[in-house]
């Protein structure tokens, strides 16, 4: 089975300074991984998506993800946070290849919050 | 209009009432999604649905139940409401023909049991 952890469940991060949000995977197969971002009282949208290729991924909103397979880390990244990028951040992974494939599992969440 | 909604927003119930929870969809795509979330625990899977009749436990299935009524319609109802069972849950769809592992969420339904 599959699992995530989000070493970190808040991150408070003064305006324009940099922010990485820290996930780590276990599987034993080969997984796609996601970063989904949750604003106050919204749903979940995903942010970017690893599937495979280049192991730097990019998203919206100026946040990328590196893909990491041999520390199985997914950690995700922006150089210059803005008071908008304050909400949850979700890492989530899903197996390849079998009939439950987007049958995602998440980790426990990372609340960032962007101080003036 | 939003591709994912859900109904209520927000409820407040007793315990032992029964509720249900509605989510519909306009994106067309098959499969469907429940999940619950909890401070500190993220979203779990309560339900999915590949397709109308097609219906499948999560990992945390006691106590609720589903109904697929159409492909745009997935239920969601707690037969007897417990306390525990205060989460703010959501829906989501899928379509792997869009993009592997993505998900449409909706605005999610704040419940309370009291």
């Amino acid at each position: 089975a599959q699992s995530v952890t989000q070493l970190d469940s808040q991150v408070p991060v003064f305006e324009e300074a940099p922010v990485e949000l820290r996930c780590n995977y276990s599987s034993s197969v080969s997984v796609y991984l996601f970063w989904y971002v949750q604003y106050p009282n919204q749903g979940l949208q995903l942010l970017l998506k690893y599937l495979s290729g280049s192991t730097l991924v990019k998203g919206i909103n100026g946040f990328e993800a590196e893909f990491n397979k041999s520390q199985t880390s997914f950690h995700l990244r922006k150089p210059s946070v803005h008071i908008s990028d304050t909400a949850e951040y979700f890492c989530a992974v899903n197996r390849v290849g079998i009939q439950g494939a987007q049958k995602l599992v998440f980790g426990q969440g990372t609340r960032l919050t962007i101080n003036p | 209009d939003a591709d994912v909604t859900q109904t209520p927003r927000n409820r407040i119930t007793k315990t032992g009432k029964r509720i249900m929870l509605e989510c519909s969809q306009t994106k067309g795509h098959d499969r469907m999604y429940w999940y619950r979330q909890d401070p500190g625990l993220g979203l779990r899977l309560i339900y999915y649905s590949f397709d109308v009749k097609d219906i499948n436990k999560g990992e945390i299935s006691d106590g609720y139940s589903v109904s697929r009524q159409a492909q745009a319609k997935f239920s969601l109802s707690l037969e007897s409401a417990i306390p525990n069972q205060t989460a703010l849950y959501f829906c989501a769809t899928s379509d792997p023909g869009q993009g592997v592992g993505e998900q449409y969420f909706g605005p999610g339904t704040r419940l309370t049991v009291t």
